[in-house]
């Protein structure tokens, strides 16, 4: 069973902020919330992780919900260089825990 | 400036010849991964090193091969086991596993 759901794409007008969602109604209390974007063609980048409370770094903001089941990561002012694909990955911190990519969220952004 | 380095970004070979990608990081990480990824699909795990001179299985360990002689370099042998050696592969550190991990830029292989 996939662990989080992620729509498979979504649009954002440049410049524009970008609200990319993610479900993850099983999580469970030691497992934090990670989001990574993958280029085309480049490797993984690490974006920003919580565990209940809101995040920001430069990059983005991550807001969790109260309930933690769903979270959403956002990019303030999107430009072309976020067309990515976005992945929001569950997981605990425990010694050994891997990272699982799914499927993800392919971002488009336009002019 | 800190990171991880892959090299070379792509490589050629023929069926039946073994070859070594190469996997460097100057980020003092005790972690590093080996990854493989194909064409529109996630990530899947090869090997792992928690430590200098320790490497575990991954989820697709099957005609691969590591070694962790320094704690900068992770070194991953494609063997000509590997059925289907053709892909993109990541490398990846964490300052322990566990933790984010950064990725390198990856090196494309392609087998024929």
């Amino acid at each position: 069973d996939a662990k989080t759901t992620q729509p498979p794409s979504m649009d954002c007008a440049e410049g524009r902020a970008a609200n990319l969602p993610c479900n993850h109604s099983t999580i469970s209390g030691n497992e934090y919330v990670y989001w990574y974007r993958q280029i085309h063609s480049q490797g993984p980048q690490y974006i920003i992780h919580g565990l209940k409370n809101n995040e920001t770094n430069e990059m983005a903001s991550l807001i969790i919900t109260e309930d933690r089941k769903s979270s959403t990561l956002i990019l303030p002012h999107a430009t072309l260089r976020d067309t990515a694909v976005y992945y929001c990955i569950v997981k605990n911190n425990n010694a050994g825990n891997m990272l699982t990519f799914g499927g993800g969220t392919r971002l488009m952004v336009k002019p | 400036d800190g990171g991880i380095t892959q090299s070379p970004k792509y490589l050629f070979r023929k069926e039946g010849q073994n070859v070594t990608l190469s996997c460097e990081q100057n980020l003092n990480h005790d972690a590093m991964y080996w990854y493989r990824q194909d064409p529109g699909q996630g990530l899947r795990l090869i090997y792992y090193s928690q430590i200098v001179n320790d490497f575990q299985k991954g989820d697709i360990a099957e005609g691969y091969s590591v070694s962790r002689e320094k704690k900068e370099s992770f070194p991953l042998t494609v063997t000509s086991a590997q059925k289907n050696p053709t892909a993109f592969y990541l490398c990846a550190s964490s300052i322990v596993t566990g933790r984010e991990q950064y990725f390198g830029p990856g090196t494309r292989l392609t087998v024929t």
